[in-house]
């Protein structure tokens, strides 16, 4: 099993642009999850989606933020316009139901 | 919304010796979760506990569940550099949902 895929590891972006976050689940795993962490607020959850429908976004922090979950494979965090107070490591995970969350190696986002 | 509550924030402790990180919270618990994230890493589950006062071990690791359901300990013996990381406590966050909510994080530090 090849786990949680987050392909890029770190993204370097300048104020203003655009940039999306990408992620694979877990082959058969039906939830997704979104996390952010910084130094100063820990691991926060951002979005979170059952069986590709998003259940609680409450923790997206802005409009600029937006996920969506296309298909039981592929899930994008994108920001737009990205600012640099953005700039933290992002995690997706999954899980099977209750199970345990499995989480990718996190994209590492800079914004300058 | 169900919150835990994880002391200490941070640990420092000389290699050899124990170390012992708390999740409490106010209200009752229907499982909890330990998670460890290395330097640099993402979290990694370790242990579920759904039972009151379980515990389980894993090596030098001991996991307990409060007779209340309303605590957890991790307890680790005889620290090793190998040991050093952030060590989260989550829960359900309650329903059917498979969203966890995490502590803040325990972090341990392991001087040789």
């Amino acid at each position: 099993d090849a786990g949680v895929i987050q392909s890029t590891r770190h993204e370097v972006t300048e104020m203003g642009q655009e940039v999306t976050l990408r992620c694979k689940p877990i082959s058969g795993h039906d939830y997704l999850f979104w996390y952010r962490q910084t130094m100063m607020r820990g691991l926060e959850l951002l979005i979170y989606f059952n069986n590709n429908v998003p259940i609680d976004d409450s923790g997206m922090p802005e409009d600029r933020f937006s996920a969506k979950m296309p298909n039981a494979s592929f899930s994008t965090l994108k920001i737009q316009p990205s600012e640099p107070r953005d700039s933290a490591v992002y995690f997706c995970a999954s899980s099977s139901g209750t199970s345990p969350q499995y989480f990718g190696p996190g994209t590492r986002l800079l914004v300058l | 919304g169900q919150q835990v509550m994880q002391i200490p924030q941070y640990q420092h402790v000389q290699e050899g010796e124990d170390f012992t990180t708390y999740c409490n919270s106010s209200t009752t618990l229907s499982n909890i979760q330990w998670y460890k994230q290395r330097p640099g890493g993402h979290p990694v589950f370790l242990i579920q506990l759904v039972k009151s006062g379980e515990v389980k071990k894993q090596k030098r690791l001991t996991f307990q569940f409060g007779e209340a359901k309303k605590n957890s300990s991790l307890h680790i013996t005889a620290t090793q550099t190998t040991d050093v990381g952030t060590y989260f406590c989550a829960t359900l966050g309650g329903g059917s949902q498979g969203n966890l909510i995490f502590g803040k994080g325990t972090k341990l530090s392991v001087k040789p």
